[in-house]
């Protein structure tokens, strides 16, 4: 099993939708949780933390469930300019090291 | 503020040859990352320095692969000989501090690499 998993997509949806990523994870010892934004040809930006406790950043979500190992992002009133592809990063040891899942593809059509 | 700085953008090399990257973290960071991106796939960590002393290289494949940030500023990335596989993006990160509590991670634009 990965140590971190995402599904690729792509996930086509209208302007306006409501989408939802997950991301699973297998190390139960995982301490910091992550999303970050990859536009096509760029590097990653973080886009948001995920705190125990859920967070929120405008139209965006993002929640942990520990129990069942997973994150999820959530994107409400999807925009054109919400494209690009969504990575989990998931922090484990004392190190800051970071491990990635392979991404999940957004695509926002008019 | 001044982001993460790395050159080349672009290489194309022939297999078996050899390649350099160089990165110029953001002032004051103290930990830096080299992360290797496969089309299609997450960024992979290589290796991690915290000044200029190596934290974690555990995924680096060091019989092809060098790196040093010898004045714990800039680093550089070595690929001798280059294999077909190494065909990436090869990105490079840095954080303020490292440790038990997270810190952000910045992102360089990355050295697009092809091995022909």
């Amino acid at each position: 099993r990965k140590e971190v998993e995402q599904d690729p997509g792509p996930f086509n949806v209208p302007e306006g939708a409501t989408v939802a990523f997950n991301c699973t994870y297998s190390n139960s010892a995982s301490q910091s949780f992550f999303w970050y934004r990859q536009d096509c040809r760029k590097e990653p930006k973080l886009l948001m933390s995920v705190y125990s406790s859920g967070n929120e950043d405008g139209r965006f979500t993002a929640q942990l469930n520990r129990a069942s190992q997973y994150i999820s992002l959530l994107i409400r009133d999807s925009k054109l300019s919400d494209s690009a592809t969504y990575l989990c990063g998931i922090l484990t040891g004392g190190g800051n090291k970071l491990t990635f899942g392979t991404g999940t593809q957004l695509k926002v059509e008019l | 503020e001044a982001g993460v700085a790395q050159s080349p953008r672009y290489k194309i090399i022939e297999k078996r040859q050899s390649v350099a990257f160089w990165c110029n973290p953001i002032s004051g960071h103290a930990t830096l990352y080299w992360y290797q991106q496969i089309l299609g796939q997450g960024p992979k960590l290589l290796i991690q320095f915290q000044n200029n002393g190596v934290v974690d290289d555990s995924q680096l494949p060091k019989d092809r692969f060098s790196a040093e940030r010898l004045k714990g500023v800039d680093s550089t990335l070595k690929i001798q000989p280059a294999k077909l596989e190494d065909s990436a993006v090869y990105l490079c990160a840095s954080s303020y501090l490292a440790g038990a509590t997270a810190d952000t991670q910045y992102f360089g634009p990355g050295t697009r690499l092809t091995v022909l």
